[in-house]
């Protein structure tokens, strides 16, 4: 246990729905990042917040994705209209600086049918 | 950011100590090299991290050449539960937020 916890671990949804995922970081931790894993490869980097500010968000982020982070403590990702290319592992990470180690959540395994 | 190239899987036997190579050919000054580790259905964790020549801690070491255009992670005595994807980052120095990953290395420890 890293200390970063996801919610929910797994989800199946129907194409078209919307589905809401949510981290809670190490509470020290000012940053935060979202990634996305498919099978057989390495995480990719969607975005990051310093507080509650979302710094970046990556091209992967299509206008179907959107993050949140109220109060710069716990974290939600929402996907709209869902699609079975968003099928996923999304893993949350924290880090008390932008250098120091990330420490990744267990992931939300999506799966949309 | 420079491109990692690590093997696609490896395999070992209990006991024995397993080395895997990354090549990052186009580091620049600035960038550390990282390795973390994955289990099946659970986030990267981080393993160890160095700039040059040699870091150890109390899992792995990482060796890095002068010319840091590879660096080998090393496990020693691994056992059965270091069975994982091994993942080879180059970072930059003061900005880690944007972790690239690659396809990282199946490590296979056997009985």
């Amino acid at each position: 246990d890293t200390g970063v916890s996801q919610d929910p671990r797994h989800k199946i949804t129907k194409r078209g729905q919307n589905v809401t995922f949510r981290c809670d970081p190490i509470s020290e931790h000012n940053r935060l990042y979202w990634y996305r894993q498919t099978l057989g490869q390495g995480p990719e980097f969607l975005t990051y917040f310093q507080n509650e500010a979302q710094l970046e968000k990556s091209r992967l982020l299509s206008d179907r994705f959107s993050a949140e982070r109220p109060k710069g403590s716990f974290s939600t990702l929402e996907i709209q209209r869902t699609e079975q290319g968003d099928s996923a592992m999304y893993l949350c990470a924290s880090s008390l600086l932008s250098y120091d180690e990330q420490f990744f959540g267990p992931g939300t395994r999506l799966t949309v049918l | 950011l420079a491109k990692t190239t690590q093997p696609i899987s490896m395999d070992s036997y209990e006991g024995q100590e397993v080395n895997i190579t990354c090549s990052h050919n186009n580091i620049a000054t600035n960038d550390y090299i990282t390795w973390y580790q994955q289990f099946p259905s659970q986030g990267p964790r981080f393993i160890i991290q160095g700039y040059k020549t040699k870091v150890t801690n109390e899992v792995a070491s990482l060796f890095i050449p002068a010319d840091r255009k590879s660096s080998t992670l090393s496990l020693p005595r691994v056992s059965l539960s270091d069975t994982a994807v091994y993942y080879c980052l180059v970072v930059l120095v003061g900005s880690n937020y944007k972790l690239t990953f690659g396809k990282g290395t199946l490590l296979t420890v056997n009985p």
